[in-house]
């Protein structure tokens, strides 16, 4: 069955980085492209990151373009977020998901880690 | 930017009876290529990620229980719980996956027992 085990969440100061990783197992990763989304405490679903099965393209919300970069590895068979400049406003729990393939909707999630960006 | 607005925030339903959730996009979410509603409905519980119930606008994924329906076209859509049992608390969202890539999430409906 389709695993997804996201790590690396922490506390960080605002201006730092941090870098999730999204174990993946079950199925042939190489083959999917991967999302990131992010819940902020108490809040909503937000949309953050797309990357597709070759890793050729790249996707991002624009309140985290330019500052989160995407990338997998498929010899690992993970996924990663590279968050650099993080504002208190990234605060949350950041799933990673697995595309479906017809349409941008999410079967398959992990269970979360949590960023938390504060002073 | 497509916006999703929920109605109601909250709900309080009693066991057994129904429960109506409504979604409205600020534009259609209707595919003219394949006459799809780009529309998915989501069950949140505490400390749990996000589970998908219906896609498609009214597609049950597998093993959702069929008291779970959606409906709707183009902006306002519904999900429908025929009759509520205690595991159905928990927040719900709906998402259009019309503008890609990711689409926009509306802001959550916390469902609980009256």
């Amino acid at each position: 069955q389709v695993q997804l085990v996201e790590s690396g969440g922490g506390v960080v100061q605002p201006g730092r980085s941090l870098r999730l990783s999204c174990a993946a197992s079950g199925f042939t990763f190489s083959s999917y492209a991967m999302h990131w989304v992010r819940q902020a405490p108490g809040k909503g679903l937000e949309w953050v990151a797309l990357i597709s099965f070759d890793g050729n393209n790249k996707y991002y919300a624009d309140s985290v373009k330019g500052r989160f970069t995407i990338s997998r590895d498929d010899s690992k068979n993970t996924l990663y977020l590279q968050m650099n400049s993080l504002r208190t406003e990234d605060t949350a729990v950041y799933y990673c998901a697995r595309d479906i393939g017809d349409g941008d909707y999410f079967r398959h999630w992990g269970q979360g880690t949590l960023v938390t960006v504060s002073s | 930017d497509i916006v999703i607005t929920q109605s109601p925030d909250s709900l309080a339903v009693s066991l057994g009876e129904r429960a109506t959730i409504n979604c409205k996009s600020s534009q259609s979410v209707l595919h003219s290529s394949n006459n799809k509603n780009y529309l998915a409905w989501y069950q949140q519980k505490p400390g749990q990620c996000p589970k998908l119930l219906i896609y498609w606008a009214s597609a049950r994924e597998s093993g959702v229980p069929d008291r779970f329906s959606g409906s709707g076209s183009g902006t306002d859509f519904t999900l429908t719980i025929s009759s509520l049992q205690a595991e159905d608390v928990a927040v719900y969202y709906c998402q259009q996956y019309y503008s890609t890539p990711g689409g926009t999430f509306g802001q959550g409906t916390k469902l609980e027992i009256k």
